[in-house]
């Protein structure tokens, strides 16, 4: 089954500061997605970024920053200098690709890191 | 912008009583999902669908049922509402399930009393 651990729950940082939010998964399959999540105070989830498993380019977009490797099966997310409206909860997840007639494929979250940003 | 819209922002129900949470995309996407969010839980899938009429358990569907008779349009069903069902409930969409990014709506937080 598959699994992913978000191990920090709550990281407070002083705005300016760069900050790492660890992901790490489980799966048996060859081939799957990951993904990234922000949920601000208002709740409604918003997409960051979407990997796949045969690509192992980090991707930086603007202050953020996305590290993949497969060999210790962590995807992790940086925020360079950061600001306060990066408050918010983010969630990694997972999804496996089934194969045909396997119909819809929900993700798999991990808990969420809570990122306080102070000013 | 895709849009997923659902019904209500807040809820607040007796126990025993039926609940709807209604939830619109209007992208065409096949493939919609629920959610509930819980405190130290994360994001749990109850039921999707991969199409009209189509559906499937996700990881929690007991106490739940849905239904989806337009593409555009997937219901979440208390049949019988209970205090463990107080939660934040999140319908999203998506084109290919497990392969593209899917979009949410802005969540439903739900009392049952």
């Amino acid at each position: 089954a598959q699994k992913v651990t978000q191990a920090q729950t709550e990281i407070s940082v002083v705005e300016k500061e760069d900050v790492t939010l660890d992901c790490v998964y489980e799966t048996r399959d060859t081939t799957y997605y990951l993904f990234w999540y922000k949920q601000p105070p208002s709740g409604e989830l918003v997409f960051l970024i979407r990997r796949n498993s045969f690509d192992e380019q980090n991707e930086i977009s603007g202050r953020y920053s996305w590290n993949f490797q497969k060999s210790t099966s962590s995807f992790n997310f940086t925020i360079t200098a950061s600001q306060v409206v990066d408050s918010a909860v983010y969630f990694c997840a997972l999804s496996e690709r089934k194969g045909s007639g396997g119909g819809a494929d929900g993700l798999t979250f991990g808990k969420g890191t809570h990122l306080i940003i102070q000013p | 912008d895709v849009k997923v819209t659902q019904s209500s922002r807040y809820l607040v129900k007796r126990t025993g009583e039926k609940v709807f949470l209604e939830c619109v995309q209007d992208m065409d996407h096949e493939n919609m999902f629920w959610y509930r969010q819980d405190p130290g839980l994360g994001l749990r899938l109850i039921y999707f669908s991969y199409d009209v009429k189509m559906k499937e358990k996700g990881d929690i569907p007991e106490g739940y049922s849905v239904s989806r008779e337009k593409k555009e349009r997937f219901s979440l069903i208390l049949e019988s509402a209970s205090t463990n069902q107080t939660s934040m409930y999140l319908c999203a969409s998506s084109w290919e399930a497990g392969y593209t990014e899917a979009f949410f709506g802005q969540g439903t937080r739900l009392t049952v009393v």
